[in-house]
């Protein structure tokens, strides 16, 4: 079935970037999303890139899309303690409108 | 606009007995989803609806049954719990295009 790998955890010091990273295997998604999770607290969305898209930025967020290496990164600039939680990676299925999602990647941001 | 809504927000069971989990969204989505998260691990698909009248498996469909009657609301039945239902349950609805999805709070089960 279709995949997404994440690295299970980051930790950053606040004020640098956090880099986080995911691969996928679905070569058709035309969406590709991220989520935080915060503890206790559901999923809430963060940022999208559409498959014609390399790079999408708002605000302090740059979504990098590499479609060949099917490769997607999140860059979180100036990482705040507000920014500690999981990440999800989530390429939209497009066969069946589904989300795939990996297991996600804790980022810890130390003072 | 509350978005979306689930209730109740924790429950306990005991193996065997049944419970409705209700998603209300007031977005006027067509899809909606319930997931189900175990700890460690990303979200997988129970069961989606594309629209009022009509349900579809996902990932990890058995022990679980759905209905959407309402465009608005989209329920999870649990006909005879078991303790491997024990999860924290979220519910989603999605926008046409461009395509987002929002999840609700979350329903944390425990079946002892």
């Amino acid at each position: 079935g279709e995949d997404v790998e994440q690295s299970l955890f980051l930790s950053v010091r606040e004020g640098d970037s956090s880099v986080i990273n995911c691969t996928y295997t679905d070569s058709s998604s035309t969406y590709l999303y991220w989520y935080k999770q915060e503890p206790g607290a559901g999923l809430q969305l963060l940022t999208y890139i559409f498959s014609n898209m390399d790079m999408k930025q708002d605000q302090r967020l740059t979504v990098l899309l590499n479609k060949k290496d099917k490769h997607l990164s999140l860059r979180i600039a100036d990482t705040q303690t507000g920014d500690s939680a999981i990440y999800f990676c989530a390429p939209l299925m497009d066969s069946s409108y589904k989300l795939i999602f990996g297991s996600g990647t804790r980022l810890l941001v130390r003072p | 606009n509350a978005g979306v809504t689930q209730t109740p927000k924790f429950r306990v069971l005991k193996t065997g007995q049944s419970m409705t989990l209700l998603c209300a969204q007031d977005m006027n989505h067509e899809y909606m989803y319930w997931y189900r998260q175990d700890p460690g691990m990303g979200l997988r698909l129970i069961h989606y609806s594309v629209g009022e009248g009509t349900t579809a498996k996902g990932e990890v469909p058995d022990g679980y049954n759905v209905s959407r009657l309402k465009k608005q609301n989209f329920l999870l039945g649990l006909e005879s719990a078991a303790p491997s239902q024990t999860s924290v349950y979220f519910c989603a609805s999605r926008t046409g295009t461009p395509v987002e999805q929002y999840f609700g709070p979350g329903t944390r089960l425990t079946v002892t």
